[in-house]
């Protein structure tokens, strides 16, 4: 069983409408990531959390810690959010230190126009 | 501020060969971390260094190897390339300064094919 889980694996959906992806993940961490894969390959991060909820423009990360569960929720998408969304984790290590990361299998979204 | 930068974006080796890739990192961050990413396995993480130093490795075979410069820029090294080796070979830098968590910037990856 991966330590990342995301879901759908796959989401295909009309322009304007409210998408969620999510993540449940089994070890303690010290933080999540919500990336951004386009084609081509570059992945930009869009947010990193520990607690709580962050949004930045259209999009919004939630993180439940005692349920081990997050969840990333875009607003009116639109056919530019068309990409790989990908889940990871920093797993604390046995020293307490952080590992590298531990990502999920991705979500592949396209938004029709 | 430029962002990560990795060189080269594509390459094409032999089995049995011996590549490098070089990673340099956003100016002033220290940790620079890699990630090999297939079409089977997904994203997995291969090893960080901050400070020159190898912090942590992930579960991969001593063909893969790397190292840090005083400048903070890394390479990593995979010697005797194997078919299973074709994949996107990212890198991520991130500012460490002493905070355990900071956000990890990705370069555009180098996209190495084994023939």
């Amino acid at each position: 069983k991966n330590e990342v889980e995301q879901s759908p694996q796959n989401l295909t959906a009309q322009e304007g409408e409210f998408i969620t992806i999510n993540c449940s993940y089994s070890v303690g961490i010290s933080a999540l990531h919500w990336l951004q894969q386009h084609p081509g390959g570059g992945i930009v991060s869009l947010f990193m959390l520990s607690s709580g909820k962050k949004k930045h423009g259209r999009l919004i990360a939630t993180i439940n810690i005692q349920e081990k569960h997050s969840s990333l929720h875009i607003t009116a998408s639109h056919p530019r959010d068309s990409a790989v969304y990908i889940c990871a984790v920093t797993p604390l290590n046995s020293g307490g230190g952080a590992d590298g990361l531990t990502f999920g299998k991705g979500t592949h979204l396209i938004i029709q126009p | 501020k430029a962002g990560v930068t990795q060189t080269p974006r594509y390459l094409i080796k032999t089995r049995g060969q011996q590549v490098t890739l070089s990673c340099s990192p956003i100016s002033g961050h220290r940790s620079v971390s890699w990630y090999q990413q297939t079409p089977g396995q997904g994203l997995q993480f291969l090893f960080e260094y901050f400070s020159e130093t190898q912090r942590n490795k992930g579960n991969f075979p001593g063909r893969f190897s790397g190292r840090q410069f005083s400048n903070s820029r890394s390479e990593m090294n995979v010697s005797t390339l194997e078919l299973g080796d074709s994949a996107l070979y990212l890198c991520a830098s991130r500012l460490r300064t002493g905070v355990m968590n900071t956000e990890a910037f990705f370069g555009q990856g180098t996209r190495l094919t084994v023939v």
